[in-house]
C-alpha cells in the first residue's frame, strides 16, 4: 500500500517567521506531487503540481521543491501571514495511474497557524 | 463564476434511509471525483468518472452509488449498506486532457446519520 506521510502534523508560528514542511513518498513510480491548501470553511485549492525531479514552483511567497529520487517534497512559506493559515494537503500520482487521470494518493496534511 | 457546488452544506438522515449529495461543476471538465474525509485520514476516493456516462470504483465505493448522465453533473447515493456513512464529502473535477491534473473542488457535505 503506497502511504504519503506529511511532517509535522501541526505547525504554529509568528508572523513574518518563514517556514516548511515536508512531504515524503515511495519514490519509485513517480508520476506527479500535488500541494493544496485548505483553509477552514473553504475548498481545498491547488497550489502546485509537480513533476519533474529537482522542480521548483514559486507561487507569491509560497514555494516547493521536488527530490524524485529520495521520495520528498519541501513546501517553504516565506514571511508568513495570519491568512496563510491553513491545513496544507500534498497527494501523489503513481505512473502506474497516469494516463487515467483518476486517482491521487493523499497525506494527512500539516495544519499551520500563524499568530499575528 | 466558474466552480463547483454541491448541496447541501448540511445533511441529516436516519439509518437506513439512502441519501443523494449533489455535485456540479461549470468548468467543463470532464473528469470528477467524490472522496470522503474521516478524522485522522487522508483523503480517500469513493467514485470517479473520467467521462459522462462512464465512472470506476475508487479505494472505498462499497455502500455508495454515482451516475454520470451530463457532464455538468456527478451526484452521489449514500446508500443503506454503507455502514458508517457519517462523514465529510467533498466532490472535485479536473480537465482529463490536462498536463497539470489539478484538481478543483467544492465546498462539501457533512453528512450525519443516526
Amino acid at each position: 500500500i503506497l502511504n504519503v506521510e506529511q511532517s509535522p502534523q501541526s505547525l504554529h508560528v509568528q508572523e513574518g517567521d518563514s517556514t516548511n514542511f515536508t512531504c515524503s513518498f515511495p519514490s519509485s513510480n513517480f508520476y506527479a506531487l500535488h500541494w493544496y491548501r485548505w483553509e477552514t470553511a473553504k475548498s481545498p485549492e491547488a497550489l502546485f503540481v509537480m513533476t519533474l525531479n529537482g522542480d521548483e514552483k514559486k507561487k507569491g511567497r509560497i514555494s516547493a521543491t521536488l527530490n524524485t529520487k529520495e521520495g520528498y517534497s519541501y513546501l517553504y512559506i516565506k514571511g508568513s501571514q495570519p491568512e496563510d493559515s491553513a491545513t496544507y494537503l500534498c497527494a501523489l500520482k503513481t505512473s502506474t495511474d497516469a494516463g487515467n487521470n483518476r486517482k491521487l494518493i493523499w497525506g494527512l496534511g500539516t495544519s499551520l497557524a500563524v499568530n499575528p | 463564476d466558474g466552480g463547483i457546488t454541491q448541496s447541501p452544506k448540511y445533511l441529516f438522515r436516519k439509518e437506513g434511509q439512502n441519501v443523494t449529495l449533489s455535485c456540479e461543476q461549470n468548468l467543463n471538465h470532464d473528469a470528477m471525483y467524490w472522496y470522503r474525509q474521516d478524522p485522522g485520514q487522508g483523503l480517500r476516493l469513493i467514485y470517479y468518472s473520467q467521462i459522462v456516462n462512464d465512472f470506476q470504483k475508487g479505494d472505498i465505493a462499497e455502500g455508495y452509488s454515482v451516475s454520470r448522465e451530463k457532464k455538468e453533473s456527478f451526484p452521489l447515493t449514500v446508500t443503506s449498506a454503507q455502514k458508517n456513512p457519517t462523514a465529510f464529502y467533498l466532490c472535485a473535477s479536473s480537465r482529463t486532457t490536462s498536463e497539470t491534473y489539478e484538481q478543483y473542488f467544492g465546498p462539501g457535505t457533512r453528512l450525519t446519520v443516526t
